[in-house]
This record gives structure tokens, C-alpha cells and sequence, in this order.
């Protein structure tokens, strides 16, 4: 049974480059067919998409976040990487992974079918 | 970016009766290939958000029968026949037609 867990630093100061982990168990990631994304909500609010990878390792990103995101994997470690850079108050979040399917170059996403439990990360100085 | 707007934003259901939330799109999501990405959530609180719908109208696996989706273009329906109280929680309409992903505002739902 597939699963994820994010992990990464609970809390950040201001301008700081925020970097999470997404371990994926039960499952590899190189050897699929799946795109691995990062999706945030901020507290008391709704979901945002960050970003994807694909199998392969191509990155699609949301435009409203491109310029300080940063995805990757390492397949060596199953594991999915997150980066956002000059982080503001304004990016204090749960972070969840999640997988799904999709024609990501055609602009196609399939549903998030599957989840990880999610991480807080507050940014505060 | 397509903006994804659900009504209502809060619902309180007495168990056994139905409930409908509605989730509107700012451009079709019918997509060129004939489907139409539209996606369907339940996030109960304090856990993540976990797929009910696929596709419009797709129950994903092990999701009970009493929900259904349905809907067109830029008009979308979430359904639940019976309420029940496991089915409290946030529900949250995504599109996946047209990048980027963007979902909607959410609705949270009550037992009464």
C-alpha cells in the first residue's frame, strides 16, 4: 500500500528558502507512470496547488508561485523534494504530497488520489 | 486561472437526509479529449483531503454509493443521498483541465 510523508522544519524565519521532504513507501517512484505534487493550505483556508513532477523528472509549477519553487526527486531515496525560497508570513501552510495521473503537457490533471498526512510550516521571526 | 466557486459555504444536515453542494467553474472544463477534470474531496478535520470523485462523476474506490457527481461545462453537483455522520468534514471541487490545478473555496459540512 502506497504511502507519503512530508517532513521538514516546522518553523522558518522570514526571507528563509523553506525545504521539505516527501518519502514515498510501498511504491517506487521511478518506476510509475505518476506525477508527485505539493499542495498547501494555509490555516483556517483552502487548498493551493504548488507544483508537480513526473516520473521522468519534468516540473510544472503554478505561475503564481514558479520563481521561488523549486521541485525534484531523488529516486534513489523515493523521496520528493520542495523548495520555496524568500519565504514571507504569508506561507505559513500545511504542506501536503500527493500523487496523481495526468497529460501535465497538455494541461491535464487527473485527480490527487492519493495523500500524505500533511506538515505545518510557520514562518514568523 | 480558473476560478472555482462552491456553494454553499457551510451546510448543516440532519443524518439520513441529502445534501448538494455546487461548484461552479469561470470557463468550461469540458476538455478537448471529452472528459472533463473536475474532482471531488472530503477533508474530515485534522486529516488530509482524500478523492470521493474522479472526473465528474467517478467514485473512486471504496467511496460509498450514497455519493454521486454530476454536472456539465461550467455547472457541477456533489451529491450525497443520505447523510451520515462520518461524512462531516470540508469538501473541496478541483478542476484539472486546464493548468494550473486551482480549487474551489470549500464547504464544510455539519451534522445537525
Amino acid at each position: 500500500q502506497l504511502q507519503l510523508q512530508e517532513s521538514g522544519p516546522r518553523l522558518m524565519k522570514p526571507s528563509e528558502t523553506l525545504s521539505l521532504n516527501c518519502t514515498v513507501s510501498g511504491g517506487s517512484i521511478s518506476n510509475s507512470n505518476y506525477y508527485w505534487g505539493w499542495v498547501r493550505q494555509p490555516p483556517g483556508k483552502g487548498l493551493e496547488w504548488i507544483g508537480s513532477i513526473y516520473s521522468s523528472g519534468s516540473t510544472y509549477y503554478n505561475p503564481s508561485l514558479k520563481s521561488r519553487v523549486t521541485i525534484s526527486v531523488d529516486a534513489s531515496k523515493n523521496q520528493v523534494f520542495l523548495e520555496l525560497s524568500s519565504v514571507t508570513a504569508a506561507d505559513t501552510a500545511v504542506f501536503f504530497c500527493a500523487r496523481h495521473s495526468g497529460l501535465l503537457m497538455f494541461g491535464v490533471t487527473y485527480a490527487f488520489d492519493i495523500w500524505g498526512q500533511g506538515t505545518m510550516v510557520t514562518v514568523s521571526s | 486561472d480558473i476560478v472555482m466557486t462552491q456553494t454553499p459555504l457551510s451546510l448543516s444536515v440532519t443524518p439520513g437526509q441529502p445534501a448538494s453542494i455546487s461548484c461552479k467553474s469561470s470557463q468550461s472544463l469540458l476538455h478537448s479529449d471529452g472528459q472533463t477534470y473536475l474532482h471531488w474531496y472530503l477533508q474530515r478535520p485534522g486529516q488530509s483531503p482524500q478523492l470521493l470523485i474522479y472526473e465528474l462523476s467517478s467514485r473512486f474506490s471504496g467511496v460509498p454509493d450514497r455519493f454521486s457527481g454530476s454536472g456539465s461545462g461550467t455547472d457541477f453537483t456533489l451529491k450525497i443521498s443520505r447523510v451520515e455522520a462520518e461524512d462531516v468534514g470540508v469538501y473541496y471541487c478541483m478542476q484539472g483541465t486546464h493548468l494550473p490545478v486551482t480549487f474551489g473555496g470549500g464547504t464544510k459540512v455539519e451534522i445537525k
